[in-house]
């Protein structure tokens, strides 16, 4: 069971997107609806963004928005602001009826 | 509210078993669909999932870690245990267990202990 791979860092400008891509196997992405993603600030815990692959729990921004197209998921910041500067993980189920996270991504607003 | 604190050892020795207790509130872990999972993170690096406990006895463990852990749980204290046997250095991380938002959905912890560092050196 490898981790899903993340690109280390994105940046984008205010008010910009930007999307983060999550890529795995038919084993895990492929396999399941099951891709969450997660906003971490340095010193925090993590905070679930989206689950099943594109749904936003109470509370988080409709800026972020999720999708998956075979193997990939990925993770969309519309309108972004510097209080999204973080770092993002993406998991997803897998087939060994464990879970699995990205390497995580450093999002930096210039 | 559901929250969920993490206790436990701040330092172990090589080669000692490390024993983490979750303690939660807000919920029961004899209501159906209910989970609590372990989730590391070592200094700068990556979140690494450990395991999880459904409130069937249901549980989970990561592959490269499962002849090493055992979770167990408590549902009269409200408490989820993890213990990881044979520590070594790169098991120094924050350990932090989780609420599942959902029970057929084991990857969505949508609420986190604050975590506990630990540190595993002679």
């Amino acid at each position: 069971q490898s981790a899903l791979t993340q690109p280390a860092s994105v940046s984008g400008s205010p008010g910009q997107s930007i999307t983060i891509s999550c890529t795995g196997t038919s084993s895990d992405v492929g396999g399941y609806n099951y891709v969450s993603w997660y906003q971490q600030h340095p010193g925090k815990a993590p905070k679930l963004m989206i689950y099943e692959v594109s749904n936003r729990p109470s509370g988080v921004s409709n800026r972020f928005s999720g999708s998956k197209s075979g193997n990939t998921a990925s993770l969309t910041i519309s309108g972004l602001q510097a209080e999204d500067e973080a770092d993002y993980y993406c998991s997803s189920y897998a087939s060994s009826s464990s879970v699995v996270f990205g390497g995580g991504t450093k999002l930096t607003v210039l | 509210q559901i929250t969920l604190k993490e206790s436990g050892p701040t330092l172990v020795k090589p080669t000692q078993t490390l024993t983490l207790t979750c303690t939660f509130s807000g919920f029961s872990l004899s209501t159906s669909g209910v989970g609590v999972g372990w989730i590391r993170q070592p200094p700068g690096k990556a979140l690494e999932w450990l395991a999880l406990i459904y409130w069937d006895d249901d549980k989970r463990y990561s592959p490269s870690l499962k002849s090493r852990l055992t979770i167990t749980k408590d549902t009269s204290k409200n408490q989820v245990v993890l213990t990881m046997t044979n520590m070594d250095p790169v098991d120094t991380a924050t350990y932090y267990c989780a609420h599942v938002r959902d029970g057929y959905n084991p990857a969505a912890f949508d609420i986190w202990g604050q975590g506990t560092m630990v540190t595993v050196s002679s």
